[in-house]
């Protein structure tokens, strides 16, 4: 099993749509959680941090964690031809675990 | 805030030579570094992780010998691939915590590695 799990889609939504990206992680004493955006041939970008249960928003984008379920998530409201990236998921032990990431396309 | 520069973005050797990417935390300081690899669409893979003034921790599958990790400096860690081969062609991405206030890392532009 990975230790961390996403969708490698692509998820297609269109402009103005709300793009749900999820992630889930086997170690359940991982206590942090980020979001970072990859286009493609550059580095990791972060978007969003999280450490306990519960929504933190940030913009137009929100991260959904429960740490019950191994469970995070990230909301992009109001997607744009823009976000079109890789999303990848981190979870943080004393080291960054990534997923493969979520390839995402918001189309006109 | 949290800038983490690398220095070269791209880099293109002849097979046997070594190669020195340098990372630079611009307006921190780095207690520690990190340095990953990415082949094409895949996701970061870690190869070490490096203390200011102190042995870097390589990961399993990494060889020390070959990539030679040096953080000097609270600010400057370095990467040399040594002997470099065709193999080794990736996108070295190394990261920064600071340590103090929270675990995020900020990860520097990337240097692209072709070896011929």
């Amino acid at each position: 099993q990975k230790e961390v799990e996403q969708n490698s889609g692509p998820l297609s939504v269109p402009e103005g749509a709300i793009a749900s990206l999820n992630c889930t992680y086997s170690d359940r004493v991982s206590q942090s959680f980020f979001w970072y955006r990859q286009y493609s041939g550059k580095s990791p970008e972060l978007i969003m941090s999280i450490y306990s249960n519960g929504d933190k928003e940030d913009g137009r984008f929100t991260a959904q964690l429960n740490k019950a379920s191994q469970y995070v998530s990230l909301l992009i409201r109001d997607s744009q031809p823009s976000d079109s990236a890789t999303y990848l998921c981190a979870v943080s032990t004393d080291k960054l675990i990534f997923g493969t990431g979520t390839r995402l396309q918001v189309f006109p | 805030g949290a800038v983490v520069s690398q220095h070269p973005s791209w880099v293109i050797c002849k097979s046997g030579t070594s190669v020195k990417i340098e990372c630079r935390s611009l307006d921190f300081q780095a207690t520690t570094m990190f340095w990953y690899r990415q082949f094409p669409k895949q996701s970061l893979m870690l190869m070490a992780t490096s203390n200011e003034g102190s042995k870097a921790t390589y990961e399993q599958g990494v060889e020390k010998d070959k990539f030679l990790i040096n953080h000097a400096s609270l600010t400057l860690s370095t990467l040399t691939v040594t002997s470099a081969h065709p193999e080794d062609s990736s996108f070295y991405i190394c990261s920064a915590r600071d340590g103090v206030s929270t675990d995020t890392q900020y990860f520097g532009p990337g240097t692209r590695l072709t070896v011929l």
